[in-house]
């Protein structure tokens, strides 16, 4: 089965500092990864994705991934956080389609809150 | 263009009561996903829908939850005899893709509809 565990359920940074939020994944397969941001009261937006081509992603906003099949880790980085950065982060695997009991759903961590002090 | 749209964004009922939740994915869109997010998690998958088929509910708590596409474009989710753990923000999403292609693009999220039971 897939899993993905975020190491921080909370991150606190200051503004202009950078953000590592840390990732883990367990899969049999070759995994795709996703960052999603959640700002409050508001539906999930895609960061960025990974899906088997280049290792280093980036996303938008300044946000950048990278994936190291070595140490099953997908962690998110951004140089400079900015005010707006505050959310919800969540890392998700997607579950490959095999046409039965797998139908590429999502499957998400328990999510990490970035906090940005000014 | 438009993007998912979920409806109502709030639903407050009575416990026992039935409630419909709404959604309205991206057009042309072929593949529609309904996730449940508890206070403070990560969303969990519900299930399934390609074009009209429900392909996947093994993600739906009881059989107090049915969810349908009767068209391939709008979904349903009803639950009946609602309890007080199914106080939640329930997630649409809508994906372009369609089997193996699913775990290589991205799911579309609406903004959710909170549910809060009584």
């Amino acid at each position: 089965a897939q899993s993905v565990t975020q190491l921080d359920s909370h991150v606190s940074v200051s503004e202009g500092t950078p953000v590592l939020l840390r990732c883990n994944y367990s899969s049999s397969y070759s995994p795709s990864l996703f960052w999603y941001v959640q700002h409050p009261n508001k539906g999930l937006q895609l960061l960025l994705k990974y899906t088997s081509a280049a290792t280093l992603v980036k996303g938008i906003n300044g946000f950048e991934a990278e994936f190291k099949k070595s140490e099953t880790s997908f962690h998110l980085t951004k140089p400079s956080a900015h005010m707006s950065d505050a959310a919800e982060y969540f890392c998700v695997v997607s579950d490959p389609w095999d046409g039965s009991s797998n139908t590429g759903k999502l499957i998400f961590g328990q999510g990490t809150t970035l906090q940005v002090k000014p | 263009g438009a993007g998912v749209s979920q409806s109502p964004r709030y639903k407050v009922a009575k416990r026992g009561q039935d409630v419909a939740l709404r959604c309205d994915p991206i057009s042309g869109h072929v593949s529609l996903f309904w996730y449940q997010q508890a206070l403070g998690q990560g969303p969990e998958f519900l299930t399934y829908f390609q074009n009209e088929a429900q392909l996947d509910k093994s993600g739906l708590p009881s059989d107090r939850f049915f969810a349908e596409r009767p068209e391939g474009s709008v979904s349903t989710l009803k639950i009946q005899r609602t309890q007080q753990e199914d106080s939640a923000v329930y997630l649409c999403a809508s994906s372009l893709a369609q089997g193996r292609g699913l775990g290589n693009q991205p799911q579309h999220f609406g903004d959710g509809t909170r549910l809060s039971i009584l």
